[in-house]
């Protein structure tokens, strides 16, 4: 079957850093994805790996490891626009399909 | 630049009813999907369309239809709404399969009475 898991909630402080994970069990893999989602706003496209390690961009960074089956989004020098969902994906790899699998979102609340 | 719009932006709509959900995207993407996010339950795709001409089936796509005439638009029917149709449709768009990125609308949220 295809399960991503997340945490539902996180809170943390302006200026600090955090990390969310992810973990995911799916038939196919073709790449691992981080969205972002403010309340009532559509999902906008933060990262992408495809291969085993650390991608750096900007105040996020984004690492994965296809032998755990795990990802994790770090988010440093927390700002108050850091509130928001964040959603993890899995591209399905079964086929040529674009098709993303989502976890549920981590709803981030930064406070002063 | 409108990138991906999608009509209505909101809609109630009667039990038993048929609704069309618009989407037209101006960046020339081959690949479109439909999803629909309900709280608890993430994003889930109802159906996508790899290029013009063909489409096929999500992980929810019961009780809904597309089709891809062209590569700009690709509308979701829903033939006889019900209540557990109710949520946010999300219609997105990526240069092809293997692209990196989809690009998301700005949502229609729908209610089934």
């Amino acid at each position: 079957g295809q399960n991503i898991d997340q945490p539902t909630e996180m809170t943390a402080t302006e200026g600090a850093i955090v990390q969310i994970n992810c973990t995911y069990q799916t038939s196919g893999f073709n790449g691992l994805f981080w969205y972002q989602q403010h309340a009532g706003e559509a999902p906008t496209f933060l990262s992408y790996n495809v291969l085993d390690g650390l991608e750096e961009k900007g105040r996020f960074s984004s690492f994965l490891s296809r032998s755990k089956g795990y990802s994790y989004l770090l988010l440093k020098e927390l700002q108050m626009k850091d509130s928001a969902s964040y959603l993890c994906a899995v591209r399905d790899g079964s086929g040529n399909t674009g098709k993303l699998i989502f976890g549920q979102g981590t709803t981030l609340q930064v406070k002063p | 630049t409108a990138g991906i719009t999608q009509a209505p932006t909101s809609q109630i709509l009667a039990a038993g009813r048929s609704m069309t959900l618009r989407c037209t995207q101006d960046m020339r993407h081959n690949a479109m999907y439909w999803y629909r996010q309900d709280l608890g339950l993430g994003l889930r795709l109802i159906h996508y369309s790899n290029t013009a001409g063909t489409t096929g089936k999500g992980e929810v796509p019961d009780g809904y239809s597309v089709s891809r005439a062209n590569t700009d638009d690709f509308p979701l029917t829903l033939a006889s709404a019900v209540p557990s149709q109710t949520s946010v449709y999300f219609c997105a768009s990526s240069a092809g399969t293997s692209a990196n990125e989809q690009f998301f609308g700005p949502g229609t949220r729908l209610t089934v009475l």
